[in-house]
């Protein structure tokens, strides 16, 4: 079955270290993978995106990820983090037929 | 640009009654629109999927008749909760994308509706 896992449910990392978001996908097919990140009480912002091409992707606020094919995976990376990047991060696939699948989240807490 | 938007933002109604939500494409025109429903510390769960004057399609185990959604026009689906009961209470987000279903599958999230039904 299609599935999209995020073995952390939470992580706690200090205001300037850098921070690493695990995401495994077990797909037929490399799904479309996509990184949201969700504001408490707010609905669903896209950071980035991996269709094809550059395995590293980049996107907005400083984050990155990596579509490693071998290992099923697309962890999200940011080099120094900030308090404002606490929130929930949401690892979602999909292998176009829209039905996105999305992980169960991973809670982000920031310490000063 | 891609702003979806959600109205209200939170509903509190009571036992039985209907609460119908609204989702609109601000500055685009969206061929689909999705319906997700999110249980606290959860994910997201794809409840259906509309396609602008068609029916929707609707996700095993959601109830068709229970949860009402209307795609009338090209901006903007409407989730109807009929006869609402307490465990109907949950967090409503919506979707869209100016794609159809041949395309690559890019979604534009609302900001979520809070529902409570006491």
């Amino acid at each position: 079955a299609q599935s999209v896992t995020q073995p952390d449910i939470h992580i706690t990392v200090s205001e300037g270290a850098s921070l690493e978001l695990r995401c495994n996908y077990s797909y037929g097919a490399t799904p479309y993978l996509f990184w949201y990140v969700q504001s408490p009480g707010q609905g669903l912002q896209l950071l980035l995106k991996y269709f094809s091409g550059d395995t590293l992707v980049q996107g907005i606020k400083g984050f990155e990820a990596e579509f490693k094919r071998s290992q099923s995976s697309f962890n999200l990376r940011k080099p120094s983090v900030h308090w404002s990047d606490a929130a929930e991060y949401f690892c979602a696939g999909d292998t176009g037929g829209f039905k996105t699948i999305f992980g169960a989240g991973t809670r982000l807490f920031v310490k000063a | 640009g891609a702003v979806v938007s959600q109205h209200p933002s939170w509903v509190i109604c009571k036992s039985g009654t209907s609460v119908k939500i609204e989702c609109r494409s601000l500055d685009f025109q969206a061929t689909t629109m999705f319906w997700y429903r999110q249980f606290p510390k959860q994910s997201l769960m794809l409840m259906a999927t509309s396609n602008e004057g068609s029916k929707a399609t609707y996700e095993q185990g959601v109830e068709k008749d229970k949860f009402l959604i209307n795609h009338a026009s090209l901006t903007l689906s409407t989730l109807t909760v009929t006869s609402a009961h307490p465990e109907d209470s949950s967090f409503y987000i919506c979707s869209a994308s100016p794609y159809g279903e041949a395309s690559y599958n890019e979604q534009f999230f609302g900001p979520g509706t809070r529902l409570t039904v006491l």
